[in-house]
């Protein structure tokens, strides 16, 4: 995990309910990423952010809210728009741009389930 | 499309056996590739990463090769324990200034070794 902190591990959320998920991470790294984990999918990319104040869409941000107003956190809404949430969250972090031998961290993940 | 395809999905070895996992991807701008390790329920960890130069890369047990001409990469496992039993999952990574999803992700093989 590596300076990741995912929070909580495990989530309920009852149907028409938002969660955010916590991702807090003290590696001083710029990139911050949300992806999601269904069986058998490989992780798709929910939203991510290269600063501070920015951040971009991912592949499946339909029915997910993000925030980055400080370098450190980068914390996970998901609304009641989001018709199929149950899945396994992961936050990941990199360096930042440049560097071909950057790497991503992942934190240790939430499992969000609808309830 | 930018794409990164496994295989095999699924593989179970007997304990002391080797085994090899294959990745083929149709990325560019292409920065990097990496192979990860992801155990039941947990984030991903970093095994190894290479560049477009590199043929080959180890990490004890664990060794990547990568043909950046074919675009083809593999890890092999030497000697398995039990405790390699995971999903090992590819990641092929694009230049940050081409405007894409940086992160490429491969569905994984899930591998098992029993005794």
């Amino acid at each position: 995990d590596g300076g990741i902190t995912q929070s909580p591990k495990y989530l309920f959320r009852k149907e028409g309910q938002n969660v955010t998920l916590s991702c807090e991470q003290n590696l001083n790294h710029d990139a911050m990423y949300w992806y999601r984990q269904d069986p058998g999918q490989g992780l798709r990319l929910i939203y991510y952010s290269q600063i501070v104040n920015d951040f971009q869409k991912g592949d499946i941000a339909e029915g997910y809210s993000v925030s980055r107003e400080k370098k450190e956190s980068f914390p996970l809404t998901v609304t009641s728009a989001q018709k199929n949430p149950t899945a396994f969250y992961l936050c990941a972090t990199e360096p930042g741009p440049g560097g071909v031998n950057t790497e991503a961290f992942f934190g240790q993940g939430t499992r969000l389930t609808v309830v | 499309k930018n794409q990164v395809e496994q295989s095999p999905q699924s593989l179970i070895i007997l304990e002391g056996k080797n085994c090899t996992l294959q990745c083929n991807y149709t990325v560019s701008p292409f920065s990097n590739l990496r192979w990860y390790k992801q155990d039941t329920g947990r984030g991903p960890v970093s095994l190894t990463i290479m560049t477009f130069s590199e043929n080959t890369k180890s990490n004890g047990r664990y060794t990547a090769t990568l043909d950046a001409d074919t675009k083809q990469s593999s890890l092999h496992i030497t000697a398995s324990q039990l405790s390699d039993s995971a999903s090992y999952i590819c990641v092929v990574t694009l230049f940050r200034n081409s405007g894409n999803t940086p992160l490429v992700f491969g569905k994984g093989t899930r591998l098992s070794v029993i005794a």
